[in-house]
C-alpha cells in the first residue's frame, strides 16, 4: 500500500530554474514530513523537514510548502544548480511508532 | 566518527542460500530500520525496531528476518523464501519518538545468481 505518493518520477530543469516535487499522503496521523536527498551509490540524507503546524519552511534555496487540508506537501528548489542533481524522496512518519514511509522518489537532473 | 556501518558493500550469493546483511550504529539511537531500494520503487520498509528485543514488520517483510539483541546492531537475513532478493539494501537509525532525522548507511548491494 503506497501511503505517500510522489511526482514526478523524473524532472529536468535548467540551471537557475525552480525545481518542484510534489507529494500526497493518506494517513492523517502522520505528523512529520521530511525530504531526503540521495546521490548515486550513497544512502539518503535529510535535506529539510516540516511539521503540520506550519505551512512553509525555508532553508537556503530549499522550501517545503505544506497543505494540511489537501494532505499535500511539496519541495521547491530555487536557483537550481547542477550539484542538486540527485534523487529526492519525500517521507512521512508519526511519533506513535517511528515508522517512516517514503515516496517512490524523483530523479532530478539540472542542465548546466 | 559516529554513524551507521553496513557491510559488505557488495554481496553475491547463489540462489537458495540465506544471507545476512550487517548494520551497526554508534549513534546511541533507539530506532533502526531496513529498507529495500529498487529502481522506480523508492524505499520500501522491510522491518523496523524501536527498542532492543522488539521489532515490527514493514510493508515487504515476507522472506526476510531480523533480530535486535543489542542496541547498536540490527542484522537482516534474506532467506531463500524471498523470491526476488537482488536489490540495494539500506539500513537507517533515528533517535526515535518522532520528529527525528533518520541516518542512513551506505547500503549493501545484494546480487543473487
Amino acid at each position: 500500500q503506497q501511503q505517500v505518493k510522489q511526482s514526478p518520477q523524473s524532472l529536468i530543469v535548467q540551471k537557475g530554474g525552480i525545481s518542484i516535487i510534489n507529494c500526497a499522503y493518506e494517513n492523517t496521523a502522520f505528523d512529520y514530513f521530511p525530504w531526503y536527498q540521495q546521490f548515486p551509490g550513497k544512502g539518503p540524507a535529510l535535506l529539510i523537514a516540516i511539521r503540520p503546524d506550519v505551512s512553509e519552511k525555508k532553508e537556503g534555496r530549499f522550501t517545503i510548502s505544506f497543505n494540511k487540508s489537501a494532505k499535500q506537501f511539496s519541495l521547491h528548489i530555487m536557483d537550481s544548480q547542477p550539484g542538486d542533481s540527485a534523487t529526492y524522496f519525500c517521507a512521512a512518519s508519526h511519533a506513535l511508532d517511528d515508522k517512516i514511509i517514503f515516496g517512490k522518489g524523483t530523479r532530478l537532473h539540472i542542465l548546466p | 566518527d559516529g554513524g551507521i556501518t553496513q557491510s559488505p558493500k557488495y554481496l553475491f550469493r547463489k540462489e537458495g542460500q540465506n544471507v545476512t546483511l550487517s548494520c551497526e550504529q554508534n549513534l546511541n539511537h533507539d530506532a533502526m530500520y531496513w529498507y529495500r531500494q529498487d529502481p522506480g520503487q523508492g524505499l520500501r520498509l522491510i522491518y523496523y525496531s524501536q527498542i532492543v528485543n522488539d521489532f515490527q514488520k514493514g510493508d515487504i517483510a515476507e522472506g526476510y528476518s531480523v533480530s535486535r539483541e543489542k542496541k547498536e546492531s540490527f542484522p537482516l537475513t534474506v532467506t531463500s523464501a524471498q523470491k526476488n532478493p537482488t536489490a540495494f539494501y539500506l539500513c537507517a537509525s533515528s533517535i526515535g519518538g518522532g520528529y527525528t532525522e533518520a541516518f542512513f548507511g551506505q547500503g549493501t548491494r545484494l546480487t543473487v545468481v
